[in-house]
C-alpha cells in the first residue's frame, strides 16, 4: 500500500525566514496531495492541496510543489510568523482514491 | 452547521472494557473515516466508509469495528480495550475523497489503563 515519508521531524526557523518540509510517496498512482496544519490540542485543518496535473500551487505565503517523476512533494512557507508554529502533515491518496495516508508530521517552531 | 461532531471528548477505560466513539456530520458527506494519532506516528487510518452500508479497513483495523447505517453517523467500537489503544481518535469526512478535502472532528482522547 501507499507509504508517505516526511522530513524533517522538527524544524526551527527565525521569524521572517522560509521553511520547507518535504514528503515522498511510494504509490505512483497517487494523484492527490494535501497538507494539514495542526495547532496544539486542535484538529488538523487543510492549508493547501495539489493534484497530479499541476506542478505548483500557491496561496499567499504558502506554496506546494510536486515532482511526480521523483514521487516527492514539498511545502514552502515564506516570511514565517509565530502563528505558523504547529505540526504539519503531508498526505497522499492510494491508487483507488479511497484512503488518505499521512506522513509522520513536522513540528515547526518559529522563533521571534 | 456543526461540521463533524465527535463524542465524548475524553474517556478513560479499563483493559477489557468496550465502548463506542460517536461521530456525526451534517454536511451530507458520503465519505467518512476514523484515524488514530500517536506521537511521532502521524495519523493512521483505522476504517473508512464511502457511503451508507459500505465500510472497509484502513491501515490499523484490528480491535475496532465500524458500521454505517446512515449517511450522517459513523461510530467506532472498541470491542475489548487494550493499553495499546490509548490514543487520540479523529473522525473525518469528505464529500468525495477524490475531489474534496477531509474535514476533521475535534477528536476523542482515550486512555486505557
Amino acid at each position: 500500500g501507499e507509504n508517505v515519508e516526511q522530513h524533517p521531524s522538527t524544524l526551527s526557523v527565525q521569524e521572517g525566514d522560509s521553511a520547507v518540509i518535504k514528503c515522498t510517496y511510494s504509490d505512483s498512482a497517487s494523484n492527490y496531495f494535501p497538507w494539514y496544519k495542526q495547532e496544539l490540542g486542535k484538529r488538523p485543518q487543510l492549508i493547501i492541496d495539489i493534484r497530479s496535473n499541476v506542478g505548483e500551487k500557491k496561496d499567499q505565503r504558502i506554496a506546494v510543489t510536486l515532482n511526480k517523476t521523483a514521487k516527492h512533494f514539498s511545502l514552502h512557507i515564506t516570511e514565517t510568523q509565530p502563528e505558523d508554529s504547529a505540526v504539519y502533515f503531508c498526505a497522499a491518496n492510494d491508487q483507488y482514491g479511497n484512503k488518505l495516508v499521512f506522513g509522520a508530521g513536522t513540528i515547526l517552531r518559529v522563533k521571534s | 452547521n456543526a461540521g463533524v461532531t465527535q463524542t465524548p471528548k475524553f474517556q478513560v477505560l479499563k483493559t477489557g472494557q468496550s465502548m463506542t466513539l460517536q461521530c456525526a456530520q451534517d454536511m451530507n458527506h458520503e465519505y467518512m473515516s476514523w484515524y488514530r494519532q500517536d506521537p511521532g506516528m502521524g495519523l493512521r487510518l483505522i476504517h473508512y466508509s464511502v457511503g451508507a452500508g459500505i465500510t472497509d479497513q484502513g491501515e490499523v483495523p484490528n480491535g475496532y469495528n465500524v458500521s454505517r447505517s446512515t449517511t450522517e453517523d459513523f461510530p467506532l467500537r472498541l470491542l475489548s480495550a487494550a493499553p495499546s489503544q490509548t490514543s487520540v481518535y479523529f473522525c473525518a469526512s469528505s464529500y468525495s475523497l477524490a475531489y474534496s478535502p477531509l474535514h476533521f472532528g475535534n477528536g476523542t482522547r482515550l486512555t486505557v489503563t
